[in-house]
């Protein structure tokens, strides 16, 4: 079975900075996706970033980016230039190629953007 | 474009009742997919539907059903409902192939408490 692990529970940074948030996980699969999907407070679930595990480069969506080593199973997010407007939840998932869906998320990491 | 649509968004139930979630997708999407979020356990997958057909399911009893209609609209029924089915429930919809294969498009939820 799939698993996604994000080790930091909530993180601050302030505004303007930057800031990476961690995920790992494991699988025994070749051909997956990896995504990291954002939830604001009381607000819904949004797609950030997509990254393809069969592209070597790192996929990047304006000030986020990340960094994913596929042979360390790490894909981490960065966020540039932080604006109190990515205060929210950050989930990285898995999907398998054939998956239709199904992913598995990791527990979360609470982002706090400080002015 | 009108977004994917949750009814109804809060409820109330009593153990060993059972309960209906609908959710209508974004105009297009044939894939709808079913999450359960609660603290203890993060987003657990339910199970997923395309055409009409559930091409995917999670670990959850069988109590836990779902359906969808001819016209991508999809409801999930949980019977015998137990204490630890309070949770907030996720729809998400997506086209389900092409390039953009796992983008999910989340709903705001349906918020249960079974007391």
């Amino acid at each position: 079975a799939q698993t996604v692990t994000q080790s930091q529970p909530e993180m601050s940074v302030q505004e303007a900075e930057t800031v990476t948030l961690s995920c790992t996980y494991d699988t025994s699969e070749n051909n997956y996706y990896l995504f990291w999907y954002k939830q604001p407070p009381s607000r819904q679930m949004i797609l950030v970033i997509r990254q393809e595990a069969y592209k070597q480069q790192n996929a990047t969506e304006n000030r986020f980016s990340v960094n994913f080593q596929k042979a360390a199973k790490s894909f981490s997010l960065k966020i540039s230039d932080s604006q109190l407007g990515d205060t929210a939840m950050y989930f990285c998932a898995f999907m398998g190629q054939n998956n239709f869906n199904k992913f598995y998320f990791g527990s979360g990491t609470k982002l706090n953007v400080k002015p | 474009k009108a977004g994917v649509t949750q009814t109804p968004r809060y409820l109330i139930k009593t153990r060993g009742q059972q309960v209906t979630l609908s959710c209508s997708p974004i105009s297009g999407h044939r894939s709808v997919s079913w999450y359960q979020q609660t603290p203890g356990q993060g987003l657990q997958f339910l199970f997923e539907y395309f055409s009409e057909t559930q091409r995917n399911k999670g670990n959850f009893p069988g109590r836990f059903s779902g359906r969808q209609f001819s016209n991508s609209r999809s409801e999930m029924n949980v019977s015998t409902l137990e204490l630890g089915d309070s949770a907030l429930y996720l729809c998400a919809s997506s086209r389900g192939t092409g390039e953009k294969t796992g983008e999910l498009f989340f709903g705001e939820g349906s918020r249960l408490t079974v007391l």
